[in-house]
């Protein structure tokens, strides 16, 4: 089956600095890939996504790379804050298009100031 | 534009119970699916609906069901609810692609317990 999955479970930073989450995906079919943050109470947020024909994407502050060689996506978030702190999730559409997406585990991100 | 909603927003049911969840879907998404997050699983897709039939379906057991509405809205039922049903469930909606797989957007959940 499929299997995404985090490098790291938790990553801290300092406030200001630039933070990088991991994500590793075992499906060569997975065509579609995007990013998620859950604070916690809250179901997750969209914050970028990128298809396999892209290896970077950039949105305001955060950008997305993906390398389909090694088959590993990264969520860069520049200039870290506070409001960052949350679960961050991966997922990947296994290549089927019927609505089902497939989650890693999530790293837990703490900004300390 | 209004997001996802989902009621209610919490929910305490005893074993053997069954319960309904609702999901209204943002205005113009055609597409629900259904999600359950717990801390040893992770986040695991229920189903997908899309035009009031369903197209896509996970590993969970008949006890779990779905439907979708001509509106577009979503319900689903978990009947003889166990412990381990205990979770948040969590509904997505998208546009229902054309071609490819387009954005979902996640609502608040529901959260469950069974006592």
């Amino acid at each position: 089956g499929e299997s995404v999955g985090l490098h790291l479970p938790t990553l801290s930073v300092q406030e200001g600095d630039n933070s990088i989450i991991n994500c590793a995906y075992s499906n060569s079919a997975s065509d579609y890939f995007i990013w998620y943050k859950q604070e916690s109470g809250k179901g997750p947020q969209f914050i970028i996504d990128i298809r396999s024909n892209m290896d970077k994407r950039q949105g305001q502050r955060v950008t997305v790379l993906l390398n389909k060689t090694v088959k590993h996506l990264s969520l860069q978030i520049a200039a870290t804050q506070p409001g960052d702190s949350a679960v961050y999730f991966c997922a990947e559409n296994g290549g089927s298009t019927l609505g089902r997406l497939y989650f890693g585990r999530g790293t837990q991100l703490t900004v300390w100031p | 534009k209004a997001g996802v909603t989902q009621t209610p927003r919490y929910l305490i049911k005893t074993r053997g119970q069954q319960v309904t969840l609702s999901c209204s879907p943002i205005s113009g998404h055609r597409s629900v699916s259904w999600y359950q997050q717990t801390p040893g699983q992770g986040l695991q897709f229920l189903f997908e609906y899309f035009s009031e039939t369903q197209r896509n379906k996970g590993n969970f057991p008949g006890r779990f069901s779905g439907r979708q509405f001509s509106n577009s809205r979503s319900e689903m039922n978990v009947s003889t609810l166990e412990l381990g049903d205990s979770a948040l469930y969590l509904c997505a909606s998208s546009l229902g692609p054309a071609e490819g797989t387009d954005t979902q957007y996640f609502g608040p959940g529901t959260r469950l317990t069974v006592l």
